[in-house]
């Protein structure tokens, strides 16, 4: 069953603290991608990567960190540094040359 | 990047076509059409894709003028569940060299009364 996976669906954050949103992959997709979506917005690119080892900043990334290990995984880490988090983020992923970016079911972030 | 600018809002009833416009000026030439559907806590849904004339699938039609400045997603025969936010995105998706970038802005929200 092919698709894109996200946990934990709600991640609940305290002050100062860093925490990860998992993203997973089996579509053999080389590209995949994270957005921002605050509430009655639409989404706002955090980070991208087109390959496995590389990634690029998008229009918001200040504190947020991803990472590219592998080709199925993309993780991201909304850091301390992120002074308004809550928002509803959403991972996606595309293969090259394709026509669509598949999405996640999304996770919903709250500051305690 | 091209700016798309779509309404904000469109209110139909059960059974009604719906159409939804999109303006696209500065549409370039490597640039593809794509909507998109979000339902409330999920992620958003490919709807069609095009490049010019008319594109059909068994969801939508996507109408797209000679100039290829505007579109227009139709949904025939609306139901309840239609009820979403409709992206309308412009960006190259080819993977040559560069990224395939993609702006969602605000989308129009689509309420279906029965």
């Amino acid at each position: 069953d092919g698709g894109i996976t996200q946990s934990p669906k709600y991640l609940f954050r305290k002050e100062g603290q860093n925490v990860t949103l998992s993203c997973e992959q089996n579509l053999n997709h080389d590209a995949m991608y994270w957005y921002r979506q605050d509430p009655g917005q639409g989404l706002r690119l955090i980070y991208y990567s087109q390959i496995v080892n590389d990634f690029q900043k998008g229009d918001i990334a200040e504190g947020y960190s991803v990472s590219r290990e592998k080709k199925e995984s993309f993780p991201l880490t909304v850091t301390s540094a992120q002074k308004n988090p809550t928002a509803f983020y959403l991972c996606a992923s595309k293969r090259a040359g394709g026509e669509t970016q598949y999405f996640g079911p999304g996770t919903r972030l709250l500051v305690l | 990047l091209a700016k798309t600018t779509q309404p904000i809002s469109m209110d139909s009833y059960e059974g009604q076509e719906v159409n939804i416009t999109c303006s696209h000026n500065n549409i370039a030439t490597n640039d593809y059409i794509t909507w998109y559907q979000q339902f409330p806590s999920q992620g958003p849904r490919f709807i069609i894709q095009g490049y010019k004339t008319k594109v059909t699938n068994e969801v939508a039609s996507l109408f797209i003028p000679a100039d290829r400045k505007s579109s227009t997603l139709s949904l025939p025969r609306v139901s309840l569940s239609d009820t979403a936010v409709y992206y309308c995105l412009v960006g190259d998706h080819m993977f040559s060299g560069g990224y395939n970038k993609l702006i969602f802005g605000a989308g129009t929200r689509l309420a279906v009364h029965p």
